[in-house]
């Protein structure tokens, strides 16, 4: 089952921060972080395994609760290049490694 | 690090002919591929998983007749679309994910868009 994504689509000015969720129904082997550029293929931002953990790389942060049904992301003091469609990725949990996507969230920075 | 190269970037076809869009994985051997289609402005939206040198698994709802995945070796699977339609313009995506790599390494190819005229 699809992970579902929130907000669906958000707007920001630049400087401004944004956090972006993702949920499953049921728990997650791990949890990856894409953003995708229009006409593009999505670019892997992070990937998290564990319940509990949190970890970033410069202004962008993101974490997995500890029963490992739900995700966020973080984007801080974000940047024009920020704007793209943010997706989650995993593992669907059945046993044959088959890899999906969430429901994507649409962000928007403006200058 | 595990590339993979998917072609065509881009191809327009006429409807009603078929069009074959390459994945290969270049520097790592790829025990399953999975192939996606996105439509503007929604999901990546999971086709089929295919495993070397086994028939594909399409997900509910793909025609695996329309939709022809070969993986006939362990760096290369390929999507056929036949008798393309205007409705099969989309932009289609591969990943592969290699033995060594744990349940939760995968690798995507840069995605072919496919416009039916």
């Amino acid at each position: 089952q699809q992970p579902v994504q929130s907000p669906q689509a958000v707007i920001l000015r630049e400087g401004e921060d944004a956090v972006i969720n993702c949920s499953s129904s049921k728990a997650l082997y791990s949890v990856h972080w894409y953003r995708q550029k229009h006409g593009e293929a999505p670019v892997f931002l992070m990937i998290l395994l564990k319940g509990g953990e949190q970890k970033g790389h410069e202004k962008i942060s993101a974490s997995f609760n500890e029963k490992k049904q739900q995700s966020s992301l973080y984007l801080t003091a974000s940047q024009l290049s920020y704007s793209g469609t943010y997706f989650c990725g995993t593992d669907d949990g059945s046993g044959t490694y088959k890899y999906i996507f969430g429901t994507g969230t649409r962000l928007k920075v403006l200058a | 690090g595990a590339v993979v190269s998917q072609h065509p970037s881009w191809v327009i076809c006429k409807s009603g002919t078929s069009v074959k869009i390459e994945c290969r994985s270049l520097d790592f051997q790829a025990t399953t591929m999975f192939w996606y289609r996105q439509f503007p402005k929604q999901s990546l939206m999971l086709m089929a998983t295919s495993n070397e040198g086994s028939k594909a698994t399409y997900e509910q709802g793909v025609e695996k007749d329309k939709f022809l995945i070969n993986h006939a070796s362990l760096t290369l699977s390929t999507l056929t679309v036949t008798s393309a339609h205007p409705e099969d313009s989309s932009f289609y995506i591969c990943s592969a994910r290699g033995a060594w790599q744990s349940n939760y390494g995968y690798t995507f190819g840069s995605g072919t868009r496919l416009t039916v005229v």
